[in-house]
């Protein structure tokens, strides 16, 4: 199993709701990301966890909460969104030993929209 | 600056032709990545390198540690290449965070 799952596809919230992303990966990888993409720009990274904490935060607004109950699961809690947040939220894990991180591999993407 | 530049930025060509993708990078790396993002989707692993040459398919992708450049090549174009191509590095002293490119977004035309 070389995937990296992402649930949902698509989301449509307000900005007083409040909703998670979700993602998983089965391949024992022990670093795993959030980017978010914006149309025709790179990913800009969002968080890194490295064995389940949180190793990396990319002066990211609070309305942006990342959990990661275990080793195979990811979360992205949304609370309080603006319409700019509205973008591909793309998530990816790689393995991690010492500097050498490996292949990255990405999940389909969860393309979000704040109205 | 940023550290990873791609060329070029946008690029058609026709059906059978042979395409070269360019990335230079500016800072120690320990291995380059090529990213192909189809519109709307998800991004999938090319390659990873640290040296030399790899070849998939109709793929190739070669890098050169001195000059800090690599290229990403298809032969054999098909419409079905369609996509966005983003070069990606792991630095030295920073293993998991990763530097991308702006892409470079091909379009084959049958």
């Amino acid at each position: 199993d070389t995937e990296v799952t992402q649930t949902p596809k698509h989301l449509v919230m307000g900005m007083t709701n409040k909703k998670s992303l979700k993602c998983e990966q089965h391949m024992g990888h022990r670093a795993m990301y959030w980017y978010k993409q914006k149309a025709k720009k790179p990913p800009e990274l969002m968080f890194v966890y490295s064995y389940e904490k949180l190793s990396i935060n990319e002066s990211v607004p609070s309305r942006f909460s990342p959990e990661c109950p275990n080793s195979s699961l990811l979360n992205l809690h949304l609370h309080a969104l603006q319409p700019e947040d509205s973008a591909l939220y793309l998530c990816a894990s790689s393995q991690e030993v010492s500097s050498w991180t490996g292949e990255l591999f990405f999940g389909e993407g969860s393309r979000l929209t704040v109205l | 600056k940023n550290e990873v530049e791609q060329s070029p930025q946008n690029l058609t060509a026709q059906e059978g032709e042979f395409i070269t993708i360019n990335c230079s990078y500016s800072v120690g790396i320990s291995a380059l990545h090529w990213l192909q993002q189809h519109p709307g989707g998800g991004i999938v692993s090319l390659f990873m390198l640290s040296s030399g040459k790899k070849k998939h398919g109709r793929l190739i992708a070669t890098i050169n540690i001195q000059e800090k450049h690599s290229s990403l090549h298809i032969t054999a174009s098909h419409p079905r290449d369609s996509a966005v191509y983003i070069c990606a590095v792991t630095t030295l002293n920073t293993g998991n965070q990763f530097y991308f490119g702006t892409g470079t977004s091909l379009t084959v035309i049958p």
